[in-house]
């Protein structure tokens, strides 16, 4: 099984900061990753795919990059709306997994 | 537009059985492979199964396999998950998620949740 191991588990950042987010792989997933965005009592939002390309809506803020093991997901310019936890998973082995997750909170 | 609609959480005791049930709507949804995909509280996503969109294949995460089964009723734009066995490690928010196309297994769209509790 593939493990995606995120870091930091906690990122403290104010509106208007660029936010980075890692994601690593315990063997290479080409570039199979997918980043997800939950907010409380929500499900899951597909933000980004194969590692680069964003998802139906998703504003140009986030963007991913990355290939093999290491993959980042950067929003530019953090507004109201992107406080909340986010989680890569990977599609290039069975069984499908996904990272521990990293929470962007207010500072 | 797209819509999944989950039913059939509850409580349940160790040992006992329940299935999920999941609504399909606003897509041909005998073109697209489903997953479930669980969330135990306070816990991150762990993905659990995934049926292809003709039935001809399944497959399953190691902790609910020989225990858990997916099926599908494309007649009815309906997918199922059969929970046997149900431990109280099982204990999650089960959503029910469309591929976003065939073999590409990202999930593009998301039910709500049902919340499965297993307590005796």
């Amino acid at each position: 099984e593939i493990v995606l191991t995120q870091s930091p588990a906690t990122l403290s950042l104010s509106p208007g900061e660029r936010a980075t987010l890692s994601c690593r792989a315990s063997q290479s997933v080409s570039s199979y990753l997918a980043w997800y965005q939950q907010k409380p009592g929500q499900a899951p939002r597909l933000l980004m795919y194969d590692a680069s390309n964003r998802a139906t809506g998703i504003p140009a803020r986030f963007s991913g990059s990355g290939s093999g093991t290491d993959f980042t997901l950067t929003i530019s310019s953090l507004e109201p709306e992107d406080f909340a936890v986010y989680y890569c998973q990977q599609r290039n082995n069975w069984p499908l997994t996904f990272g521990g997750g990293t929470k962007v909170e207010i500072k | 537009q797209v819509h999944l609609v989950e039913s059939g959480g509850g409580v349940v005791q160790p040992g006992r059985s329940l299935r999920l049930t999941c609504a399909a709507s606003g897509f041909i949804f005998s073109s697209y492979g489903m997953h479930w995909v669980r969330q135990a509280p306070g816990k991150g996503l762990e993905w659990v199964a995934v049926i292809w969109y003709d039935r001809s294949n399944e497959n399953y995460a190691d902790s609910v396999k020989g225990r858990f089964t997916i099926a599908r009723d494309n007649s009815k734009n309906t997918l199922y998950l059969q929970m046997n066995s149900l431990r109280a490690e099982d204990t999650a928010v089960y959503y029910c998620a469309r591929e976003r196309r065939t073999n590409m297994y990202y999930f593009d769209y998301w039910g709500q949740g049902t919340l499965v509790t297993v307590s005796s």
